[in-house]
């Protein structure tokens, strides 16, 4: 299995830019979550789906971020417009119904906001 | 509301010496514990994690936990560690009811030192 992929892996934008991070959660799995690591706030859950729904968006930390799920195999979080505080390392995740309470991670993406 | 203290941000020790990383989680319901590990520039990996059973939990690379239900606690040990052991190591809890929704400590960071 290929595990959790995402894409890219570094991102360096320029504030005020529109960002897009991509997750191909594992195949089968039914849950995917997007977390937002810094040294400040450690790991925070922003958002997660079950069956391709969102569940819980109250970490979205303000209207521009935006998630979307539009396949089982597909999801993306989009910043718009994008600034300087959003620098951090964004990961996503997935869970299966066989053991819902494991959370398999991806390798992250690295955004530096200049 | 749920939440994890891990009380060590950083822990140094030196190599084949014991090590145990702490972890008090509070919580007004039932809950699943885990400890996941991230290596530098990589994406979270689960060492173990805590449903039902013996409060003894075996996890990779020769980590336990042990789950005490009156102190609230998940303190992760390790007898022997190694140099491949230096990472940053995260505690979680998830309500029994909440569809897998993680709450993650600060982390404690590992080094070990030859």
């Amino acid at each position: 299995d290929a595990g959790v992929i995402q894409s890219p892996r570094h991102e360096v934008t320029e504030m005020g830019q529109e960002v897009t991070l991509r997750c191909k959660p594992i195949s089968g799995h039914n849950s995917l979550f997007w977390y937002r690591q810094t040294m400040m706030r450690g790991l925070e859950l922003l958002i997660y789906f079950n069956n391709n729904v969102p569940i819980d968006d109250s970490g979205m930390p303000e209207d521009r971020f935006s998630a979307k799920m539009p396949n089982a195999s597909f999801s993306t979080l989009k910043i718009q417009p994008s600034e300087p505080r959003d620098s951090a390392v964004y990961f996503c995740a997935s869970s299966g119904t066989a053991d819902v309470n494991t959370q398999y991670f991806g390798p992250g993406t690295r955004l530096t906001v200049l | 509301a749920q939440s994890v203290t891990q009380l060590d941000s950083q822990v140094p020790v030196f190599e084949e010496a014991p090590v145990e990383l702490r972890c008090n989680y509070s919580s007004s319901v039932s809950v699943y514990l885990f400890w996941y590990v991230q290596y530098p520039n990589q994406g979270l990996q689960l060492l173990l994690k805590y449903l039902s059973g013996s409060t003894l939990v075996k996890g990779i690379n020769g980590f336990e936990a042990e789950f005490n239900k009156s102190q609230t606690s998940f303190h992760l040990r390790k007898p022997s560690v190694h140099i491949s052991d230096t990472a940053e190591y995260f505690c979680a809890v998830s309500d029994k009811g909440s569809q897998g929704n993680l709450i993650f400590g600060k982390g404690t960071k590992l080094s070990v030192k030859p």
